[in-house]
Parts: C-alpha cells; sequence; structure tokens
C-alpha cells in the first residue's frame, strides 16, 4: 500500500496549458505539503495545508494554486504553464507539530515544452 | 532565520570506502529537528533519520551512522564500507518549532559509489 501517492507519474504538456496533479495519502496525517525539485535538485516548499487550511504559502506565481478537499488530499493545479515550471513536484505529508517526519510521494516529473 | 548549507556537491568514492557527508544547520531555536533523506537514481524521497536538538548521542544504523554536535552546528552522516546501492543524493533538513512545521532542506549532496 502506498503512503504518500500522487498522480501523474509524468506529465508532458505544451506552453500555456492548464493541468493538475494529485496527491493522496493514507497515513492519517493532518498536514499536506507541495514541493518542486528543480534541475539542481534543489527542493523548494511551495504550499502546506493542515487540516485542509493553508498553513505555508511561500513565493509562488498565482498560475499555481493548491486545494485540499479533505486532510487526506492536497492537488496542486497549474495556469497557463510556461517552460520554467518544468520540474519536479514532490508532494509530502506529516502530522502537525514541531520535528514530524514528513513522507514524500514517488514525485510528478513535468515537462513544459 | 533557519538554514542547512551542505558544501559537498558531488563526491565520488570506490565501492568499500567510507565517506562522510557534511550538513551545517543555523537556527535561532533552542528546540529544533535534523534529519537526512535519501534520493536515489529513481527519484523518490526516503526518510533515514531524526534527531531532536537535546539528543546529542550519535546513532547507528547498520552501515549508516549520525554524529550530532551543537557545538559545530553540524549533524554529519557517514557510510561505513560505501556500496554501489548508496549512490543517491542526500538531503540534510531542519526543522524548527515556530516554522509552521516547515522544513529547510540544503542543497544536498550527490554520491556516486563507484564498483
Amino acid at each position: 500500500d502506498t503512503a504518500v501517492s500522487q498522480t501523474p507519474k509524468y506529465l508532458v504538456t505544451q506552453m500555456g496549458n492548464d493541468k493538475s496533479i494529485k496527491c493522496e495519502q493514507n497515513l492519517g496525517h493532518d498536514t499536506m505539503y507541495w514541493y518542486k525539485q528543480d534541475s539542481k535538485k534543489f527542493l523548494k516548499i511551495m504550499f502546506s495545508y493542515n487540516n485542509k487550511e493553508l498553513i505555508i504559502n511561500e513565493t509562488v506565481p498565482n498560475r499555481f494554486s493548491p486545494k485540499s478537499p479533505d486532510k487526506a488530499h492536497l492537488n496542486l493545479h497549474i495556469n497557463s504553464l510556461e517552460l520554467g515550471d518544468s520540474a519536479v513536484y514532490f508532494c509530502a505529508s506529516s502530522l502537525w507539530g514541531p520535528g514530524n517526519i514528513q513522507y514524500f510521494g514517488a514525485g510528478t516529473r513535468l515537462s513544459v515544452l | 532565520a533557519q538554514k542547512v548549507t551542505q558544501a559537498q556537491t558531488e563526491i565520488s568514492v570506490v565501492e568499500k570506502e567510507d565517506v562522510t557527508l557534511d550538513c551545517v544547520y543555523e537556527t535561532r531555536d533552542t528546540t529544533y529537528y535534523l534529519f537526512w533523506y535519501k534520493q536515489p537514481p529513481s527519484g523518490e524521497l526516503v526518510f533515514l533519520i531524526r534527531r531532536n536538538s537535546f539528543d546529542e548521542q550519535n546513532e547507528i544504523s547498520g552501515r549508516y551512522s549520525w554524529n550530532f554536535q551543537k557545538s559545530t552546528s553540524s549533524f554529519n552522516f557517514t557510510i561505513t564500507a560505501s556500496q554501489v546501492v548508496d549512490s543517491a543524493v542526500y538531503f540534510c533538513a531542519l526543522s524548527g518549532t515556530n516554522t509552521g512545521n516547515q522544513f529547510y532542506f540544503g542543497t544536498g549532496t550527490s554520491l556516486t559509489v563507484i564498483p
């Protein structure tokens, strides 16, 4: 059983399109995250949600909109895709509270052509 | 401010050599947590270890060991008798107590173990 699952694993699309990435966790966690990993492997937090409430919203273009329908799901919608959006996007989850371990999904490799 | 520095960008070792990956952190929190994650070529991020700031005991897990030293703000990771399967990018991360569960990742160290 996959603890944190993301779909799709690969996403190839044209500039200007809109796309979504879905994330689900079955660990019973109440906090979920989206990270972006660029070509140099740098991991940058984008958003975090606790009990469906937005907690962290780093400097991310408005074209990125997270949505958390419930504690077990956090989806990422991207409008008007640009070349610079090409990256690997990771979803993660944890229990709320300092020092709790974040468990990561396998990542979604987004390629914008 | 919270910051993690992994000065070693890439390391190559020959199989069976020991290798140490360095991690230096900055924080003003008195309570904080340090983590190591492994990202193998397949791409997933795998949790390896968590330490809290009050526990400076070194930890050993098989061929892996971690040396936490508050005096030098370091949390170094040593792999003994490295194997090809250890080839991966390793990330050190820091989490404080007033940062909304946020992790601060280092830039990662890419380890290649040559057979």
